[in-house]
């Protein structure tokens, strides 16, 4: 049971490039999610999902784009990378009122 | 003002002693979530109250729901315990189980 997997781990971008953060989960969760984790900062809600083909926009939207075309996969989408982007993402899911699974991070940095 | 304080922000202790950790919040709520992450690491999730206090070996999670607070306390630490402590609730409303993140509490125990 692998939980909650992301790819990659590391990552270094140049400005304007593009780039997908995949997040799997083996778990049979509805609704997953993804946030961002600043230094000094609490993570922050980009976007979520609560089931195959529903996302919403979380507290932090702008620049990101994701899809839910399955149960297991939520990838998150950088369409223009900017500095302001570099960050550690997590991304997470749950069940009912269960608390969340998280992976393990990817760390992003923008050049 | 955060919805989710945390104190305090940094905190070193000698191997052994009894840790505290405290959290307030300013919204309603329908869980409190305490979350470990190690330098580096991914985020794992300690416990989930909504009343009362849970324990889960050397570590004890309570929460005051009038007083809106909730504290962390870990007996007879450890460098291993060495992590940062984080503080979430979920707050009333919708099926998204949305969470809203203090900043976390940086704790080092040395031996």
């Amino acid at each position: 049971n692998a939980g909650v997997t992301q790819t990659p781990k590391f990552r270094i971008l140049k400005i304007g490039q593009s780039m997908t953060l995949q997040c799997t989960q083996d778990m049979n969760h509805n609704y997953m999610y993804w946030y961002r984790q600043d230094p000094g900062m609490g993570l922050k809600l980009i976007y979520y999902s609560v089931g195959a083909g529903i996302t919403d926009k979380g507290e932090v939207p702008n620049g990101y784009n994701v899809s839910r075309s399955t149960t297991e996969d939520f990838p998150l989408r950088l369409e223009l990378a900017a500095p302001s982007q570099t960050s550690v993402y997590f991304c997470a899911s749950r069940v009912s009122d269960q608390p969340q699974h998280f992976g393990d991070g990817t760390r992003l940095s923008i050049l | 003002k955060n919805e989710v304080e945390q104190s305090p922000q940094n905190l070193t202790a000698q191997e052994g002693e009894f840790i505290t950790i405290n959290c307030s919040y300013s919204v309603g709520i329908s869980a409190l979530h305490w979350l470990q992450q190690h330098p580096g690491g991914g985020i794992v999730s300690l416990f989930m109250l909504s009343s009362g206090k849970k324990k889960h070996g050397r570590l004890i999670a309570t929460i005051n729901i009038q007083e809106k607070h909730s504290s962390l306390h870990i007996t007879a630490s450890h460098p291993r315990d060495s992590a940062v402590y984080i503080c979430a609730v979920s707050s009333y409303g919708g099926a998204t189980n949305k969470l809203i993140f203090g900043t976390g509490t940086l704790l080092a125990v040395q031996p």
